[in-house]
């Protein structure tokens, strides 16, 4: 079965700062992977997919299939960063989404 | 980005009651829908997919007589919550996806249900 891990419940950082939120994953196929954002009191939205290999709002994210990995980093966190953000899976082809426990990330001024 | 909208926002009711809420997709053709459902700082999870025009597909454990869903049109399903009971109560999220491009979800705000 896919399973997301996002080992840190709560990441707290100032702002400037670079910021690195931890996602591993498990599962043997050709996985899709994804970063949600949920910024306060609004709904979930995409943030990025590996396979568009995109920057958003200077985030990026690697797919490294050897460490099953996919960390979302940002040089420089800015205090509108904060929100909490999920990483999720889906298999090949398939559109549902594993989601991944979430990190709240805290940018302090 | 596309929008969805999900109604009621907020919804209290008396165990043993049913609850429906509304998911719409606004400006385009939602071909599949997906109810999620996320319990306080946990993560979302998968109740069922539905496919417009065909019965949706459940997770397993979940109950398909309890939570009744429907998507009649390609801009709408809903989830009814029959005979809630207070465990039943938890924010209730949906997400829409048109089939094409990078398998891309938009979601609702979500539905907090409390049942008393």
């Amino acid at each position: 079965a896919q399973r997301v891990t996002q080992p840190e419940k709560l990441l707290s950082v100032f702002k400037g700062a670079p910021v690195e939120l931890k996602c591993n994953y498990s599962y043997s196929g050709s996985p899709e992977l994804f970063w949600y954002v949920q910024y306060s009191r609004q709904r979930l939205q995409l943030l990025l997919r590996h396979i568009s290999r995109e920057s958003i709002k200077g985030f990026t994210a690697d797919l490294n299939k050897g460490e099953t990995s996919f960390h979302l980093k940002k040089p420089f966190a800015q205090e509108e960063d904060s929100a909490m953000y999920y990483c999720a899976i889906t298999q090949g082809g398939s559109e549902k989404l594993v989601f991944g426990k979430g990190t709240k990330l805290t940018v302090n001024p | 980005g596309a929008v969805v909208s999900q109604h009621p926002s907020r919804v209290i009711c008396k165990s043993g009651t049913s609850v429906k809420i509304e998911c719409r997709s606004l400006d385009f053709q939602a071909t599949t829908m997906f109810w999620y459902r996320q319990f306080p700082k946990q993560s979302l999870m998968l109740m069922a997919t539905s496919n417009e025009g065909s019965k949706a597909t459940y997770e397993q454990g979940v109950e398909k007589d309890k939570f009744l869903i429907n998507h009649a049109s390609l801009t709408l399903s809903t989830l009814t919550v029959t005979s809630a009971h207070p465990e039943d109560s938890s924010f209730y999220i949906c997400s829409a996806s048109s089939g094409s491009g990078y398998n891309e979800q938009f979601f609702g705000p979500g539905t907090r249900l409390t049942v008393l």
